[in-house]
């Protein structure tokens, strides 16, 4: 079956520190997002990509980065992590002609 | 600027009980609206409405949407403890295919 899974599933790092999200999909689709959850304000997107070597920028990606080098991955970059990016980040992805999208089981990321 | 706001933020209720679920959006190039379930893990998908007026229905779930008031519903009759979870709204924009979300609705079902 088809899935979209991120790894790790927890994670604790350190101010300062570079840190990468994994997600990868087995659905074949062209779309990729990144969202971080926090309590009050749903989820916020953070970076997408329409397919490879496409990158965009979403409502809250300062200190965030990605990369799209093949259709099923789309890492995500926190290059010096800081205690505000304490949260909870999910991956999702869509096919081109539909606007539902898959969600992975999320990463709970905790910077001290 | 997009924005999707639900209402009420938090709801609890007795089991069996019939609750309604607001989400309104001011977004440009509406495309279509979306409603999500989530337990304690990742978003499901329920329903997606592109047209005013025409219900979709899932089980005890049915969704409405209102284009002229920009608005949509979420029904649950017979709520049952399992359908304790948040339950996210979103819109798509016309030529995008990212969602913009609302803050979500956090649903208590007590037996």
């Amino acid at each position: 079956d088809a899935e979209i899974t991120q790894s790790p599933r927890h994670k604790i790092t350190e101010t300062g520190r570079q840190v990468t999200l994994a997600c990868h999909q087995t659905w074949n689709h062209n779309n990729m997002f990144w969202y971080r959850q926090d309590l009050g304000h749903g989820l916020r997107l953070i970076h997408y990509s329409y397919g490879v070597q496409d990158t965009n920028k979403g409502e809250v990606s300062d200190g965030y980065s990605v990369s799209r080098s093949n259709t099923e991955d789309l890492p995500l970059t926190l290059e010096s992590a800081a205690s505000s990016q304490t949260s909870v980040y999910f991956c999702a992805s869509s096919g081109l002609a539909y606007n539902e999208q898959f969600f992975g089981p999320g990463t709970r990321l905790t910077v001290l | 600027e997009d924005k999707v706001v639900q209402s009420p933020l938090s709801l609890v209720v007795h089991e069996g009980d019939t609750v309604t679920l607001n989400c309104s959006y001011e977004v440009t190039n509406f495309r279509s609206l979306l409603w999500y379930k989530q337990e304690k893990k990742a978003p499901t998908f329920l329903f997606m409405l592109t047209s005013s007026g025409i219900e979709k229905k899932s089980g005890r779930l049915s969704s409405i949407l209102d284009k002229k008031e920009l608005s949509s519903i979420l029904n649950i009759t017979a709520t049952q403890t399992g359908d304790s979870a948040i339950y996210l709204c979103a819109v798509c924009k016309l030529l995008a295919q990212k969602l913009v979300f609302g803050q979500g609705t956090r649903l208590t079902i007590n037996p």
